[in-house]
């Protein structure tokens, strides 16, 4: 299983853009490389998935370069909603993978 | 939509007793698993099931046992509760397995004596 490192904590204010950026120096050709946001008393949420280049939807985008080593992802003018824990996952293609969740980024937005 | 349901939300325990937490699925999902979550941790894999009738360990099996008699439920069973499971459990399901999206429930927050 591919690891990934991500930074443990990250500060901002509303109407800033935010990027967490997540290392996965081993990841493999049939990864895929998914983000989830969990808030306080709540079950992780998916927010988006990629393989490669740029994906984006309503909430975020993810950002991959060509190498697939790294991936990051960038919150539009974040809100004090927020501010939750962000966790990046890299998987298999097929079947069923362990995949792990790490201590994620605690992204805290102040007003 | 429910989603994925996760019963009860707080239990207490005392050490040695036993319980079954449970967690239900509307999605006709095949792939189901069970985490955990400790403070300042991200979370542990526990079981998981590809299917009714098939369930595998993941990451920190001891101590809990799963069966998946059908595709909507798979309930966790804690034997013989100890100190150290004192966590919050997360049901998820998904589609497929590998990188397909997990659905979450809102989890159970379990607290042994």
């Amino acid at each position: 299983l591919a690891k990934t490192t991500q930074p443990i904590s990250m500060d901002s204010y509303e109407g800033q853009e935010v990027n967490i950026t997540c290392s996965h120096n081993n990841i493999a050709t049939n990864d895929y490389i998914t983000w989830y946001q969990q808030f306080p008393s709540q079950g992780p949420r998916f927010i988006i998935q990629g393989y490669k280049t740029k994906v984006t939807n309503e909430v975020a985008s993810l950002f991959i370069p060509a190498d697939r080593k790294s991936s990051t992802l960038s919150l539009p003018r974040v809100s004090l909603s927020d501010t939750a824990v962000y966790y990046c996952l890299v998987g298999l293609n097929s079947g069923y993978s362990t995949l792990t969740f790490g201590k994620g980024t605690m992204l805290l937005v102040s007003p | 939509n429910a989603g994925v349901t996760q019963t009860p939300k707080f239990q207490v325990l005392k050490t040695g007793q036993s319980m079954t937490l449970q967690c239900a699925q509307d999605m006709n999902h095949e792939y189901m698993s069970w985490y955990r979550q400790d403070p300042g941790m991200g979370l542990r894999l526990i079981h998981y099931s590809v299917g009714a009738g098939i369930t595998d360990q993941g990451e920190v099996p001891n101590g809990y046992n799963v069966s998946r008699s059908t595709t909507e439920d798979f309930p966790l069973r804690l034997l013989s509760a100890a100190p150290s499971q004192t966590s919050v459990y997360f049901c998820a399901s998904s589609y497929g397995g590998g990188h397909q999206p997990q659905h979450f429930g809102d989890g159970t927050r379990l607290s042994i004596l």
